[in-house]
């Protein structure tokens, strides 16, 4: 089945600095990568996604970029601000099903 | 307009007892998800169901987990004969249809089992 490793587990940056999260994935089927933010005592909420047909994604200061060759997917955070102090987690689908595989998620931490 | 509902939102359980868990999805959202989240880790997939089709359970960790989903609206997890290992953060997730794989989560039940 599909396996999503996920790193670093903790990220502590400066206020202003920019964050990277990477994440691999195993299964080339997989076709649909989004990443979620959840803030304590909350549940997850989507931050942005990218799909297999596309290189990279921008929303603002957030960023995602897919190598498909690679298996590998990136969280970009650039001007990082202490409201983006949270768990990040990545997730890949899994190929033919409606189901998500999670990565172990990042503690990011941006210090004022 | 409220989000997907769980209740509830913690429940301290001793070992060997039942526990029901609920969630209200957000009204008119076809498709529903239970997720477990242990202390560090990821989010472990669970069950889904989608509208009126059987649902795929392959994620529950043993027999003693069951869901159900009633009318395709509220959906419960029941664990019977609770363990200490199943103190967890359960979490529902909906999605508005088949083909929006946008999930919304609700904020979970803290579950402790002493």
């Amino acid at each position: 089945g599909e396996n999503v490793e996920q790193h670093p587990s903790t990220l502590s940056v400066q206020e202003g600095d920019s964050a990277v999260i990477k994440c691999t994935y195993s299964d080339s089927a997989s076709n649909y990568f989004p990443w979620y933010k959840q803030e304590l005592g909350k549940g997850p909420q989507l931050i942005i996604d990218i799909r297999s047909n596309v290189g990279e994604k921008k929303d603002q200061r957030i960023a995602v970029t897919l190598n498909k060759t690679a298996k590998h997917f990136s969280l970009h955070i650039t001007e990082t601000q202490p409201e983006d102090s949270a768990v990040y987690f990545c997730a890949a689908s899994m190929g033919g099903s409606e189901k998500l595989v999670f990565g172990k998620g990042t503690k990011l931490t941006v210090n004022p | 307009g409220a989000g997907v509902s769980q209740s509830p939102s913690n429940k301290v359980t001793e070992k060997g007892k039942d526990v029901e868990l609920r969630c209200d999805p957000i009204s008119g959202h076809t498709a529903l998800y239970w997720y477990r989240q242990s202390l560090g880790q990821g989010l472990e997939f669970l069950i889904y169901f989608q509208g009126n089709s059987a649902p795929d359970k392959s994620g529950l960790p043993s027999d003693r987990f069951s869901a159900e989903r009633t009318g395709g609206s509220v959906s419960t997890l029941t664990i019977q004969r609770t363990q200490q290992e199943d103190s967890a953060v359960y979490l529902c997730a909906t999605r508005p249809t088949a083909t929006n794989e946008k999930l919304f989560f609700g904020s979970g039940t803290q579950l402790s089992v002493l």
